[in-house]
């Protein structure tokens, strides 16, 4: 079966700008998390979401959001862009009572 | 809360050399535990994972782990290493929370294989 699609693979946006990123996870998977991997930071957590609902949110300012649709699909959106948010995004997803992700091959965004 | 802590940032081996990635985590409650692997410019894959049972788990690369209650351990082994095992990787907990698993990662390990 096809695994996480994540799109665009790269995606090179201006300061002030804003950007959203596309996820569709497995058939079948309806919890879908986001991360932002930094080589300075690691990985860190965004959000996570099940049926449509957010259920966890990590530590990052309100200009990050996102949203799940009911095809599970989801997308993250981040607002007035800064420099720092140069990173790769890691969208994920699993099935609920199975306890492993499987991530896609992520959105690198540079901001300039 | 939980936590997860992988102390070596860095590791260089031989190619065919032993190797062991280390993790340690914290928690109150019960947890499953998983490694990952990331290879650059890809998304992590899941190597293998501990829910219960055995506490020996394998991946089918050659990679094991074993879950270590009383030491609050999730080391990853492998007896010979090759050089596509260059890659880095990532421990993780996992704990139910507010009716769901929330998940953890560590901070990553860089296995550099030397030829």
């Amino acid at each position: 079966k096809a695994g996480v699609t994540q799109t665009p693979r790269y995606l090179i946006k201006t300061r002030g700008q804003q950007v959203t990123l596309s996820c569709s996870p497995i058939s079948g998977h309806r919890s879908v998390s986001w991360y932002q991997q930094t080589p300075g930071q690691g990985l860190q957590f965004l959000f996570e979401y099940f049926s449509e609902t957010q259920r966890n949110k990590g530590n990052f300012p309100g200009r990050f959001s996102g949203r799940q649709f009911s095809n599970s699909r989801s997308e993250m959106n981040v607002s007035t862009l800064e420099l720092g948010d140069s990173a790769l995004y890691l969208c994920a997803s699993r099935l609920d009572n199975d306890y492993g992700y499987t991530f896609g091959s992520g959105t690198r965004l540079t901001v300039v | 809360a939980q936590s997860v802590t992988q102390l070596d940032s860095q590791v260089p081996v031989f190619e065919e050399a032993p190797v062991e990635l280390r993790c340690n985590y914290s928690s109150s409650v019960s947890v499953y535990l998983f490694w990952y692997v990331q290879y650059p410019n890809q998304g992590l894959q899941l190597l293998l994972k501990y829910l219960s049972g055995s506490t020996l788990v394998k991946s089918i690369n050659g990679f094991e782990a074993e879950f270590n209650k009383s030491q609050t351990s999730f080391h990853l082994r492998k007896p010979s290493v090759h050089i596509s095992d260059t890659a880095e990787y990532f421990c993780a907990v996992s704990s139910p929370t507010g009716g769901y698993q929330k998940v953890t990662f560590g901070t990553g390990t860089k296995l550099q294989v030397i030829p």
